[in-house]
């Protein structure tokens, strides 16, 4: 079975900090794939990234960056100098050998002028 | 890029009756649709699979009959909620398999239920 965890269920920040989100997961797939979305409050999901099992090197853009652990089952996202706008719910996602997405339960993040 | 188009956005019905959720693939062909469902503040929950021309595939503790869905073309998938009761208020959501793609899914808009 899979599994993924995000521990922070909320977040909050002020503008200009920066935050990192936590994604542990579980699986007993040797490959598998790694998302992270954000939903903002129309509902609407937007990819981030996805990260696949034998691809562990770290990635960034722009102000977002991806930090993949397999050795601790960790895929964890960092927002540097936040604003307003990425204020969101954002989720970490895995999709193993049967194509079906497991998410995780989600990290509100509040970000304050 | 590839688009899912979900209608309607929002939709509110009575108890007891049925509402039809439709996502449309509009320049790709969706071979396999995922239908999921959020309640309020949660996580997204897959609800089934559906494959072009073949049953869908509900996963544990979805009632099939009661949520019906189809897939009878490669642009077309819909979710039927039959006998809609207020416990069946949610955010629906279909996701196209697009595994060739860099994002490996493609997501409708959502649907926002409100059953009264």
């Amino acid at each position: 079975a899979q599994k993924v965890t995000q521990a922070q269920t909320e977040i909050s920040v002020v503008e200009k900090e920066d935050v990192t989100l936590d994604c542990v997961y579980e699986t007993r797939d040797t490959t598998y794939y790694l998302f992270w979305y954000k939903q903002p409050p129309s509902g609407e999901l937007v990819f981030l990234i996805r990260r696949n099992s034998f691809d562990e090197q770290n990635e960034i853009s722009g102000r977002y960056s991806w930090n993949f652990q397999k050795s601790t089952s960790s895929f964890n996202f960092t927002i540097t100098a936040s604003q307003v706008v990425d204020s969101a719910v954002y989720f970490c996602a895995l999709r193993g050998s049967n194509y079906k997405l497991t998410f995780g339960k989600g990290t509100l993040l509040t970000v304050n002028p | 890029g590839a688009v899912v188009s979900q209608h309607p956005s929002r939709v509110i019905c009575k108890s007891g009756t049925s509402v039809k959720i439709e996502c449309r693939s509009l320049d790709f062909q969706a071979t396999t649709m995922f239908w999921y469902r959020q309640f309020p503040k949660q996580s997204l929950m897959l609800m089934a699979t559906s494959n072009e021309g073949s049953k869908a595939t509900y996963e544990q503790g979805v009632e099939k009959d009661k949520f019906l869905i189809n897939h009878a073309s490669l642009t077309l998938s819909t979710l039927t909620v039959t006998s809609a009761h207020p416990e069946d208020s949610s955010f629906y959501i279909c996701s196209a398999d697009m595994r060739a793609q860099i994002s490996g899914y493609t997501f409708g808009s959502g649907t926002r239920l409100t059953v009264v």
